[in-house]
């Protein structure tokens, strides 16, 4: 069965240091993936994507990296801040570009001061 | 604001009942899609149209559920005697149809079904 795996377990760090999520899937092959912040009670903002062909993004202090061998997606929030606590999202095409997105069910980051 | 909006944001009903939400994208935007979420959970993608077609729907979307978006600006949600399963965040995202694949989210309708 096709699955998309976020840690569950939130991920508590110390302001300033650097957070890494994981995002694996089997049974998918997808064209790009897409991470996405959500704070509670709203809708989930777009933060970066990342093509097949591309190994990694970068924008501002985060940074995306795609293995499709691995059949995984690293996504790094670097210098992070208490703002940066949220959950994140990691979701792919379903059906190479269509843009029918699957998502994980995220990994909650708590920055603490 | 240009961003997508939803109305209502919230919509407390009793089980049986119908209800109607309303999603307005950004207006540029050829490419409206629905999911629902639920606590804990990522989104779940339950159809998408492309201008006032419907393109796909998800096996998870009963025949309760039915969704348009006549003259490929807004678009609505209806759910037919709903279920306390019903229960969840509906959310709705634009994206434009050509360049970037980055889906615009509204704020969600939050749905309590007594």
């Amino acid at each position: 069965s096709q699955k998309i795996e976020q840690n569950s377990e939130a991920l508590n760090i110390q302001e300033g240091k650097t957070a890494t999520l994981t995002c694996n899937y089997t049974n998918y092959s997808p064209a790009y993936l897409q991470w996405y912040r959500q704070d509670p009670g709203r809708g989930p903002v777009f933060l970066l994507l990342i093509r097949e062909n591309e190994k990694e993004k970068r924008k501002e202090r985060l940074k995306v990296t795609f293995d499709t061998t691995l059949k995984q997606s690293l996504f790094h929030i670097t210098a992070s801040q208490p703002a940066d606590s949220a959950t994140y999202l990691c979701a792919l095409d379903m059906n190479r570009g269509n843009n029918r997105l699957a998502f994980g069910k995220g990994n909650q980051v708590v920055v603490i001061p | 604001d240009t961003g997508v909006s939803q109305d209502p944001r919230h919509k407390i009903t009793k089980r049986g009942q119908n209800v109607t939400f309303r999603c307005d994208p950004i207006s540029e935007h050829n490419r409206l899609y629905w999911y629902r979420q639920t606590l804990g959970q990522g989104p779940e993608f339950l159809t998408y149209f492309q201008n006032e077609a419907q393109l796909e729907k998800s096996r998870l979307l009963s025949d309760r559920f039915s969704a348009e978006r006549p003259k490929g600006s807004f678009s609505t949600l209806e759910i037919q005697r709903t279920e306390q399963g019903d229960s969840a965040m509906y959310l709705c995202a634009s994206s434009s149809g050509t360049g970037g694949y980055e889906q615009f989210f509204g704020p969600g309708t939050r749905l309590t079904v007594l």
